[in-house]
Protein backbone atom coordinates (compact mmCIF):
# COMPACT_ATOMS: atom_id res chain seq x y z
CA UNK A 1 0.00 0.00 0.00
CA UNK A 2 0.99 3.36 -0.76
CA UNK A 3 -0.50 5.19 2.32
CA UNK A 4 -1.26 8.70 1.96
CA UNK A 5 0.64 10.30 -1.00
CA UNK A 6 0.84 14.26 -1.26
CA UNK A 7 1.44 15.80 -4.39
CA UNK A 8 3.82 18.20 -4.75
CA UNK A 9 6.86 17.42 -2.26
CA UNK A 10 7.52 21.35 -3.30
CA UNK A 11 6.51 24.19 -5.16
CA UNK A 12 7.08 28.08 -5.22
CA UNK A 13 4.04 30.48 -6.23
CA UNK A 14 4.09 33.82 -6.88
CA UNK A 15 1.69 36.43 -4.69
CA UNK A 16 -2.05 36.04 -5.90
CA UNK A 17 -1.58 32.56 -7.84
CA UNK A 18 -3.31 29.74 -7.06
CA UNK A 19 -2.84 25.96 -7.05
CA UNK A 20 -4.26 22.55 -5.56
CA UNK A 21 -2.20 20.56 -2.90
CA UNK A 22 -3.12 16.73 -3.59
CA UNK A 23 -3.90 14.33 -1.32
CA UNK A 24 -4.60 10.42 -1.99
CA UNK A 25 -5.15 7.66 0.50
CA UNK A 26 -5.83 4.46 -0.47
CA UNK A 27 -6.34 2.73 2.63
CA UNK A 28 -10.17 2.90 2.43
CA UNK A 29 -9.45 5.88 5.05
CA UNK A 30 -13.22 7.73 5.74
CA UNK A 31 -11.50 10.79 8.05
CA UNK A 32 -8.96 12.94 6.03
CA UNK A 33 -6.86 15.92 7.83
CA UNK A 34 -5.19 19.14 6.29
CA UNK A 35 -2.30 20.64 8.97
CA UNK A 36 0.12 23.30 7.95
CA UNK A 37 3.39 23.57 10.09
CA UNK A 38 5.35 27.18 10.17
CA UNK A 39 9.41 26.91 10.34
CA UNK A 40 9.66 25.57 14.86
CA UNK A 41 6.17 25.38 15.09
CA UNK A 42 3.70 23.07 15.51
CA UNK A 43 0.93 21.90 13.64
CA UNK A 44 -2.05 23.71 12.93
CA UNK A 45 -5.66 21.70 11.79
CA UNK A 46 -7.15 23.92 8.06
CA UNK A 47 -9.51 21.88 7.39
CA UNK A 48 -10.60 17.76 8.23
CA UNK A 49 -12.91 15.26 6.64
CA UNK A 50 -14.96 12.86 8.10
CA UNK A 51 -15.95 11.10 5.32
CA UNK A 52 -17.26 12.02 1.31
CA UNK A 53 -19.18 15.00 0.79
CA UNK A 54 -18.57 16.72 4.54
CA UNK A 55 -15.92 18.63 5.02
CA UNK A 56 -15.32 21.05 8.45
CA UNK A 57 -13.27 24.26 9.37
CA UNK A 58 -10.46 23.46 12.02
CA UNK A 59 -7.97 26.21 13.18
CA UNK A 60 -6.62 27.92 10.68
CA UNK A 61 -9.25 27.80 7.10
CA UNK A 62 -8.85 31.57 5.95
CA UNK A 63 -7.34 31.34 2.74
CA UNK A 64 -8.11 27.90 1.57
CA UNK A 65 -10.80 25.67 0.35
CA UNK A 66 -11.20 21.76 0.31
CA UNK A 67 -13.58 19.42 -1.30
CA UNK A 68 -14.54 15.54 -0.80
CA UNK A 69 -15.94 13.89 -3.55
CA UNK A 70 -14.38 10.28 -2.93
CA UNK A 71 -13.37 8.13 0.22
CA UNK A 72 -9.90 8.52 -1.85
CA UNK A 73 -8.84 11.84 -2.48
CA UNK A 74 -8.67 15.13 -0.22
CA UNK A 75 -7.65 18.29 -2.16
CA UNK A 76 -6.53 21.67 -0.66
CA UNK A 77 -6.73 24.88 -2.65
CA UNK A 78 -5.42 28.09 -2.49
CA UNK A 79 -6.54 30.68 -3.85
CA UNK A 80 -4.84 34.17 -3.89
CA UNK A 81 -1.55 33.08 -2.35
CA UNK A 82 -0.05 35.12 0.19
CA UNK A 83 3.86 35.21 1.90
CA UNK A 84 1.32 33.86 5.16
CA UNK A 85 1.00 30.86 3.54
CA UNK A 86 4.69 29.71 2.96
CA UNK A 87 4.64 26.80 5.04
CA UNK A 88 4.28 23.11 4.76
CA UNK A 89 1.16 21.24 4.60
CA UNK A 90 0.37 17.61 5.41
CA UNK A 91 -2.12 15.85 4.94
CA UNK A 92 -3.60 12.75 7.18
CA UNK A 93 -6.13 9.62 7.18
CA UNK A 94 -7.67 7.21 9.56
CA UNK A 95 -10.62 5.36 10.21
CA UNK A 96 -13.09 6.63 12.55
CA UNK A 97 -12.61 4.17 15.92
CA UNK A 98 -10.06 5.47 18.81
CA UNK A 99 -8.19 2.31 18.06
CA UNK A 100 -6.97 3.28 15.07
CA UNK A 101 -4.10 5.49 14.50
CA UNK A 102 -3.44 8.08 12.17
CA UNK A 103 -1.47 8.07 8.94
CA UNK A 104 0.73 10.90 7.45
CA UNK A 105 1.43 12.19 4.24
CA UNK A 106 5.31 12.93 3.32
CA UNK A 107 4.39 17.01 3.21
CA UNK A 108 4.38 20.01 0.90
CA UNK A 109 7.00 22.54 1.25
CA UNK A 110 5.57 25.41 -0.58
CA UNK A 111 7.01 28.96 -1.00
CA UNK A 112 4.98 32.25 -1.61
CA UNK A 113 7.28 34.61 -3.12
CA UNK B 1 -11.91 17.99 24.32
CA UNK B 2 -9.48 16.91 26.91
CA UNK B 3 -6.34 17.97 26.75
CA UNK B 4 -2.97 16.68 27.28
CA UNK B 5 -0.07 18.41 29.26
CA UNK B 6 3.99 17.68 28.51
CA UNK B 7 7.07 18.96 28.96
CA UNK B 8 8.64 21.33 26.79
CA UNK B 9 11.81 19.19 25.90
CA UNK B 10 13.46 16.36 27.60
CA UNK B 11 17.24 15.05 26.89
CA UNK B 12 18.66 11.89 27.45
CA UNK B 13 21.76 9.90 26.45
CA UNK B 14 21.99 7.77 23.64
CA UNK B 15 21.50 3.37 24.93
CA UNK B 16 20.00 5.27 28.24
CA UNK B 17 16.06 4.56 28.45
CA UNK B 18 14.09 7.60 27.92
CA UNK B 19 10.51 8.25 29.87
CA UNK B 20 8.37 10.76 28.12
CA UNK B 21 5.50 11.99 30.01
CA UNK B 22 1.90 13.11 29.54
CA UNK B 23 -0.57 14.01 31.88
CA UNK B 24 -4.28 14.32 31.29
CA UNK B 25 -6.17 14.82 33.97
CA UNK B 26 -9.85 15.26 31.57
CA UNK B 27 -9.34 12.07 30.01
CA UNK B 28 -13.10 10.64 29.35
CA UNK B 29 -13.66 6.77 29.67
CA UNK B 30 -14.06 6.45 25.80
CA UNK B 31 -10.83 8.41 25.10
CA UNK B 32 -7.47 6.49 23.59
CA UNK B 33 -4.02 7.24 24.70
CA UNK B 34 -2.29 8.19 21.13
CA UNK B 35 1.82 8.69 21.06
CA UNK B 36 2.97 10.19 17.64
CA UNK B 37 6.48 11.55 17.15
CA UNK B 38 7.97 13.68 14.24
CA UNK B 39 11.51 13.43 12.83
CA UNK B 40 13.07 16.42 11.55
CA UNK B 41 11.92 17.46 8.03
CA UNK B 42 9.21 14.45 8.37
CA UNK B 43 5.55 14.07 8.88
CA UNK B 44 4.50 12.53 12.51
CA UNK B 45 4.59 8.91 12.50
CA UNK B 46 2.73 6.83 14.72
CA UNK B 47 4.17 5.33 17.83
CA UNK B 48 1.31 3.57 19.99
CA UNK B 49 -2.07 3.63 21.58
CA UNK B 50 -3.28 1.94 24.63
CA UNK B 51 -6.63 2.45 26.47
CA UNK B 52 -5.99 0.93 29.77
CA UNK B 53 -3.28 -1.68 30.08
CA UNK B 54 -0.03 -0.96 29.53
CA UNK B 55 1.45 -1.75 25.66
CA UNK B 56 4.23 -2.32 23.74
CA UNK B 57 5.36 -2.94 20.53
CA UNK B 58 8.78 -2.84 18.88
CA UNK B 59 9.01 0.91 18.85
CA UNK B 60 8.58 1.24 22.33
CA UNK B 61 6.02 0.74 25.32
CA UNK B 62 3.46 2.69 26.88
CA UNK B 63 2.57 2.45 30.69
CA UNK B 64 -0.92 4.08 31.62
CA UNK B 65 -1.68 4.97 35.31
CA UNK B 66 -4.56 3.06 37.20
CA UNK B 67 -6.76 6.22 36.93
CA UNK B 68 -5.73 6.91 33.13
CA UNK B 69 -4.99 10.40 33.97
CA UNK B 70 -1.90 10.39 33.16
CA UNK B 71 1.01 7.76 30.84
CA UNK B 72 4.67 7.69 30.01
CA UNK B 73 6.13 6.77 26.59
CA UNK B 74 9.13 4.74 27.45
CA UNK B 75 12.03 4.27 24.57
CA UNK B 76 14.21 1.76 25.96
CA UNK B 77 17.37 2.00 25.00
CA UNK B 78 17.22 5.74 23.16
CA UNK B 79 19.36 6.29 19.29
CA UNK B 80 20.00 9.36 18.21
CA UNK B 81 17.15 8.32 15.13
CA UNK B 82 14.89 9.07 18.23
CA UNK B 83 15.49 13.02 18.50
CA UNK B 84 12.03 13.73 17.34
CA UNK B 85 9.14 15.98 18.66
CA UNK B 86 6.88 13.82 20.61
CA UNK B 87 3.33 14.05 20.68
CA UNK B 88 0.68 12.85 23.11
CA UNK B 89 -2.78 12.99 22.07
CA UNK B 90 -6.56 11.52 23.59
CA UNK B 91 -8.74 10.15 20.68
CA UNK B 92 -12.60 9.12 21.62
CA UNK B 93 -12.75 5.15 20.18
CA UNK B 94 -16.66 6.20 19.82
CA UNK B 95 -17.66 5.29 16.19
CA UNK B 96 -18.32 8.14 13.58
CA UNK B 97 -18.91 11.48 14.41
CA UNK B 98 -17.16 14.79 14.21
CA UNK B 99 -13.39 14.21 14.74
CA UNK B 100 -11.24 17.72 14.91
CA UNK B 101 -8.26 16.62 15.51
CA UNK B 102 -5.44 19.52 17.63
CA UNK B 103 -2.04 19.01 18.01
CA UNK B 104 -0.93 20.27 21.42
CA UNK B 105 2.68 21.79 21.09
CA UNK B 106 4.48 18.43 21.65
CA UNK B 107 7.84 17.39 23.49
CA UNK B 108 11.15 17.89 21.93
CA UNK B 109 13.79 15.02 22.81
CA UNK B 110 17.57 15.33 22.45
CA UNK B 111 19.33 12.42 22.64
CA UNK B 112 23.47 12.92 23.18
CA UNK B 113 25.50 10.97 21.62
Amino acid sequence: NAGVTQTPKFRILKIGQSMTLQCTQDMNHNYMYWYRQDPGMGLKLIYYSVGAGITDKGEVPNGYNVSRSTTEDFPLRLELAAPSQTSVYFCASSYSRGNYGYTFGSGTRLTVV
Amino acid sequence: DAKTTQPNSMESNEEEPVHLPCNHSTISGTDYIHWYRQLPSQGPEYVIHGLTSNVNNRMASLAIAEDRKSSTLILHRATLRDAAVYYCILRDQGWGGSEKLVFGKGMKLTVNP
